[in-house]
């Protein structure tokens, strides 16, 4: 069935450091993928979306490439800052014949030191 | 502030209980989703309704079930709970059920604890 796979966590990095969390997907047909944000004691966040291959979404200085030859959507930013502690989770949904039900990854938790 | 309406924040029960948790969609979206996190499944889809009918099925326990009334709001109704019941519960809402992909809206979970 279709799923998605994030790199492992927790990522611990400093303040303005280069930030990459790893989403590689499986999937029959041709998704629309997302990244989600959770903040401590909050629900998820829309971060940011892209809908077909090599799109790309960005968002508050993160963005990702829909990359369908390698069936990935990394996150990167650039300079991340202690703000941006949370757990982040990678997700896929179907479009013109689906539902819009989310299959997500397992999340990764980020945190940034000063 | 999501727009989204879960209540309540937190529950704490005893196994073999029943408990409802309820869920308010944002204005004008129809489409209401319940999403199971837990720390060995993690987010996992349970059930989404689209005005008022079931839409889609995920794995949703035959204890649990849901529905959604007349004014879009959702419930979703937890039976003979068991220890690993245990989680957050996250309500979301979409302004579609199909075609073109649109952004879900989370609520802020409610928190079952079974005890």
């Amino acid at each position: 069935g279709d799923s998605v796979t994030q790199m492992e966590g927790p990522v611990t990095l400093s303040e303005e450091a280069f930030l990459t969390i790893n989403c590689t997907y499986t999937a029959t047909g041709y998704p629309s993928l997302f990244w989600y944000v959770q903040y401590p004691g909050e629900g998820l966040q829309l971060l940011l979306k892209a809908t077909k291959a090599d799109d790309k979404g960005s968002n508050k200085g993160f963005e990702a490439t829909y990359r369908k030859e390698t069936t990935s959507f990394h996150l990167e930013k650039g300079s991340v800052q202690v703000s941006d502690s949370a757990v982040y989770f990678c997700a896929l949904t179907y479009g013109s014949s689906n539902t819009g039900k989310l299959i997500f990854g397992q999340g990764t938790t980020l945190q940034v030191k000063p | 502030d999501s727009g989204v309406t879960q209540t309540p924040k937190h529950l704490i029960t005893a196994t073999g209980q029943r408990v409802t948790l309820r869920c308010s969609p944002r204005s004008g979206d129809l489409s209401v989703y319940w999403y199971q996190q837990s720390l060995d499944q993690g987010l996992q889809f349970l059930i989404q309704y689209y005005n008022g009918e079931e839409r889609a099925k995920g794995n949703i326990l035959e204890r649990f079930s849901a529905q959604q009334f007349p004014d879009l709001h959702s419930e979703l109704n937890l039976s003979s709970l068991e220890l690993g019941d245990s989680a957050l519960y996250f309500c979301a809402s979409s302004a579609r059920g199909t075609g073109s992909v649109t952004e879900a809206f989370f609520g802020q979970g409610t928190r079952l604890t079974v005890v």
